[in-house]
């Protein structure tokens, strides 16, 4: 089946600083992957569509200057936290779409952010 | 109405038995619905996927799709204590760039 991961898996940060997550399908291409975030007991929450080539599409109320995403690659996207703050502590989940398998969007083992 | 409703359980089964999961959606323009589950502290699995309607089964899966009543269900036969996860259901509109709405999920809590 279709793979993707991601790196890091858990990243340890002080406040203030960047963080780089990569998102990889590793058997596919994907023009299109997803950057979800999910805070304990919470559903997940989508962040933005990143789309090979082009800019990201923000959700509402997702502040696309602190959440950098580039998408150079169609097999590699990086979501970007930028000057994060504790408030940021997550656990950040991508998913790419796979469009030889009826669009069925396989997630990444998740990246834990602990911003101390 | 939220768009993808699930409830959230938790849903006690005893080892062996079948597991019923349920799930409404509100969009007629739904095209494929998708069943993840959810481990604790990891990121969702596929299960399966459907588009039509009808039952679609996948070892011990099986997913059931009736778009005239906008519902979908997961049943899980000969339930083990390793089912125990959140079951989240999703749905892709048309017209959304392949965006996937989800339900809350539901908890699944299989007892031997």
């Amino acid at each position: 089946g279709a793979v993707v991961s991601q790196h890091p898996s858990w990243v340890i940060c002080k406040s203030g600083t960047s963080v780089k997550i990569e998102c990889r399908s590793l058997d596919f291409q994907a023009t299109t992957m997803f950057w979800y975030r999910q805070f304990p007991k919470q559903s997940l929450m989508l962040m933005a569509t990143s789309n090979e080539g082009s800019k990201a599409t923000y959700e509402q109320g997702v502040e696309k200057d602190k959440f950098l995403i580039n998408h150079a690659s169609l097999t590699l996207s990086t979501l970007t936290v930028t000057s994060a703050h504790p408030e940021d502590s997550s656990f950040y989940i991508c998913s790419a779409r796979d469009l030889t398998s009826g669009e069925t969007q396989y997630f990444g083992p998740g990246t834990r952010l602990l911003v101390l | 109405q939220k768009e993808v409703e699930q409830n959230s359980g938790p849903l006690s089964v005893p080892e062996g038995a079948i597991a019923s999961l349920n799930c409404t959606y509100s969009d007629r323009g739904s095209q494929s619905f998708f069943w993840y589950r959810q481990y604790s502290g990891k990121s969702p699995e596929l299960i399966m996927f459907i588009y039509s309607n009808g039952d679609k089964e996948d070892g011990r899966f099986t997913a059931q799709l009736n778009k005239a009543s906008q519902y979908v269900s997961l049943l899980i036969r000969d339930s083990q204590p390793s089912d125990s996860a959140t079951y989240l259901c999703a749905v892709n509109i048309y017209n959304q760039g392949g965006k996937l709405i989800f339900g809350q999920g539901t908890e699944l809590s299989v007892k031997p």
